[in-house]
């Protein structure tokens, strides 16, 4: 069955550094997702992307956050300078449609020290 | 207003019983509705979709939508351990560019 893939599964950072989330979509899907889940919480929204530019995203989604297709097969999410409070653990999913459920990755489980 | 609301439990329920989830949605534009479940420490699979009113089944699993009280239920018949998890309720938006995630009802089902 097809899957997304994510990668590094486990990332640790130091405050204000730079991280780069890495995610191989669905190949023929066309709408591309960021979501992110703190410990013990729900999974909140971070960003749409489809057609090669942000369909829409979130409040949490500031400056500080970025989102590349650069390839036509990775999907990435940049963090220009990590904070404590982003240690989430970030799922990518993607989906054939916007009225489809998607198909989310195993996740990056991103830790900031 | 939170977007979609379900109760935290847990719900204990045990092995061959019934297990119903509840779900409540506050944007009267939502059009589609899903079941993901999430093992601890994993990511939320998809179960069930659901677009029109009334019920949907596929295998143990029945989605209930009624979109004039604006509440999705899901039914677990004959329920396993292995259906131990955590199932959250997605609704998207009015322009369908998101998901909102209630925060996740987590099911018990003992042996």
């Amino acid at each position: 069955e097809p899957e997304v893939t994510q990668t590094p599964s486990h990332q640790v950072t130091q405050m204000g550094q730079e991280v780069i989330l890495r995610c191989v979509p669905i190949s023929n899907h066309l709408y591309f997702y960021w979501y992110r889940q703190i410990l013990g919480q729900k999974v909140e929204f971070l960003v749409s992307f489809y057609n090669n530019e942000i369909s829409e995203k979130s409040e949490i989604f500031d400056d500080q956050f970025s989102v590349e297709r650069p390839d036509g097969s990775n999907f990435t999410l940049k963090i220009r300078s990590t904070k404590l409070e982003d240690s989430a653990m970030y799922f990518c999913a993607s989906g054939e449609g916007q009225n489809y459920g998607y198909t989310f990755g195993s996740g990056t489980r991103l830790t900031v020290v | 207003q939170k977007e979609v609301e379900q109760n935290s439990g847990p719900l204990s329920v045990p092995e061959g019983a019934i297990a119903s989830l509840n779900c409540t949605y506050s944007d009267r534009g939502s059009q589609s509705f899903f079941w993901y479940r999430q093992y601890s420490g994993k990511s939320p699979e998809l179960i069930m979709s659901i677009y029109s009113n009334g019920d949907k089944e596929d295998g143990r699993f029945t989605a209930q939508l009624n979109k004039a009280s604006q509440y999705v239920s899901l039914l677990i018949r004959d329920s396993q351990p292995s259906d131990s998890a955590t199932y959250l309720c997605a609704v998207n938006n009015w322009n369908f560019n998101k998901f909102y995630f209630g925060s996740g009802t987590k099911l018990n089902v003992k042996p």
